[in-house]
């Protein structure tokens, strides 16, 4: 079935340096590829997205690449802070379907003072 | 303020009881969701809804259901609480057009003794 790989598992990185995580996904038809943000014993929230039709979107410190060919999309945070610090998931939409995502099992990030 | 609602947050319950857990949305949303995490752990979907009278069970295997006959509410209920449905159950919504952005409650923290 489709699935979703997220690597790493855990990442520590230093404050200011970069972030970089990586997700591979297996249905060719996938079609939109969001990251979320989960802080410590809060809600999953969406801190930026993009459509197969864009290779590259940035938002501020945030950007996420997609290599359709490849079938891999990276996270990458720049200027690490310690807000930064939480567990990031990728995701794909079950084929062009509006209605469901396969996730990635999730990072952890942590950043060192 | 337009917003995902979840009653309780927190649950402890012996096994075999019954318990439903509610979720509500502000938003007008019509698609809605009930995933299963366990803390910081990958997000696994088991209901998700349409609109008003629409269900469809996810990926994981669970011995829950849901009903949708109003918009905004999407309780979720375990006929026989086990030890094993210990967990957080986050539930989510999202729009049909344009996005795909989940909106999700802030979860309740299931217990089963």
């Amino acid at each position: 079935g489709e699935n979703v790989e997220q690597h790493p598992s855990t990442l520590s990185v230093q404050e200011g340096d970069s972030a970089v995580i990586k997700c591979t996904y297996s249905d060719s038809a996938s079609n939109y590829f969001p990251w979320y943000k989960q802080e410590l014993g809060k809600r999953p929230q969406l801190i930026i997205d993009i459509r197969s039709n864009v290779g590259e979107k940035k938002d501020q410190r945030i950007a996420v690449t997609l290599n359709k060919t490849a079938k891999h999309f990276s996270l990458h945070i720049t200027e690490t802070q310690p807000e930064d610090s939480a567990v990031y998931f990728c995701a794909a939409s079950k084929g062009r379907s509006n209605y469901q995502l396969i996730w990635g099992a999730g990072t952890k990030l942590i950043i060192k003072p | 303020e337009a917003d995902i609602y979840q009653t309780p947050r927190y649950l402890v319950i012996g096994t075999g009881k019954k318990i439903t857990l509610e979720c509500s949305q502000t938003m007008g949303h019509d698609k809605m969701y009930w995933y299963q995490q366990d803390p910081g752990m990958e997000l696994h979907l088991i209901h998700y809804s349409y609109g008003v009278n629409s269900t469809e069970k996810g990926d994981l295997s669970s011995e829950s259901t849901v009903s949708r006959i109003r918009t905004e509410h999407f309780p979720l209920t375990l006929e026989s609480a086990r030890p094993s449905h210990t967990s957080q159950y986050l539930c989510a919504s999202s729009e049909v057009v344009p996005g795909f952005k989940l909106n999700f409650g802030p979860g309740t923290r299931l217990t089963v003794t």
